[in-house]
């Protein structure tokens, strides 16, 4: 099963700012086979970006995913206050079991 | 527009059984994978099981293994998930997936919480 590893774990920034999210695979995972999820408070959550940097239908150009091979990143451009949410990056290369990093919480200052 | 209806979730005791429903719509339901995903209270996303478009294959999470059965039927667009022999630990959200084109999770449910107390 391949684990994967989220830093860090709550990032706090000023409205505007760039978020810089990591995701750390234990084995190497396929960039085609590598997606993140927002979790706004109280919602489910939503697909960001497949395939390591194509983003979902409707998701803002300030969010911008890159990586290869086990380490992976997530970029939130010139943050607003609805981006306040958890992300998760997943991987879908060695599935089952589809597997989720623990999370990353980010706040606004 | 996709939506994914799930109902079914309550309050249970150590031990006994629960069935979630999961109603898909605005889509071609027979069409597609299906997942559970769930989320205990304060933490994070764990893949649960997965029924593939025409109930030919299914998988489970390793820790429901034995307990839980995901099945589906395409005429009423429903997907289910049987949950027997529960446990504390069980106690989450239970989100209603579908599975995208590559296997990615593009639409969710807003989720029905299980609780598992006595």
């Amino acid at each position: 099963e391949i684990v994967l590893t989220q830093s860090p774990g709550t990032l706090s920034l000023s409205p505007g700012e760039r978020a810089t999210l990591s995701c750390r695979a234990s084995q190497r995972v396929s960039s085609t086979y590598l997606a993140w999820y927002q979790q706004r408070p109280g919602q489910a959550p939503r697909l960001l970006i497949y395939g390591t940097s194509s983003r979902a239908t409707g998701i803002p150009d300030r969010f911008s995913g890159r990586g290869s091979g086990t380490d992976f990143t997530l970029t939130i451009d010139r943050l607003e206050p609805e981006d306040v949410a958890g992300y998760y990056c997943q991987q879908y290369d060695s599935s089952p079991p589809w597997t989720f990093g623990q999370g990353t919480k980010v706040e606004i200052k | 527009q996709v939506q994914l209806v799930e109902s079914g979730g309550g309050v249970v005791q150590p031990g006994k059984s629960l069935r979630l429903s999961c109603a898909g719509s605005g889509f071609i339901f027979n069409s597609y994978a299906m997942h559970w995903v769930r989320q205990a209270p304060g933490k994070g996303l764990e893949w649960v099981a997965v029924i593939w478009y025409d109930g030919s294959n299914k998988d489970y999470a390793d820790f429901v293994k034995g307990r839980f059965t995901i099945s589906r039927d395409n005429p009423k667009n429903t997907v289910y998930l049987q949950m027997n022999s529960l446990r504390a630990e069980d106690t989450a959200v239970y989100y209603c997936v579908r599975e995208g084109l590559d296997p990615y999770f593009d639409y969710w449910g807003q989720g029905t919480l299980v609780t598992v107390s006595s």
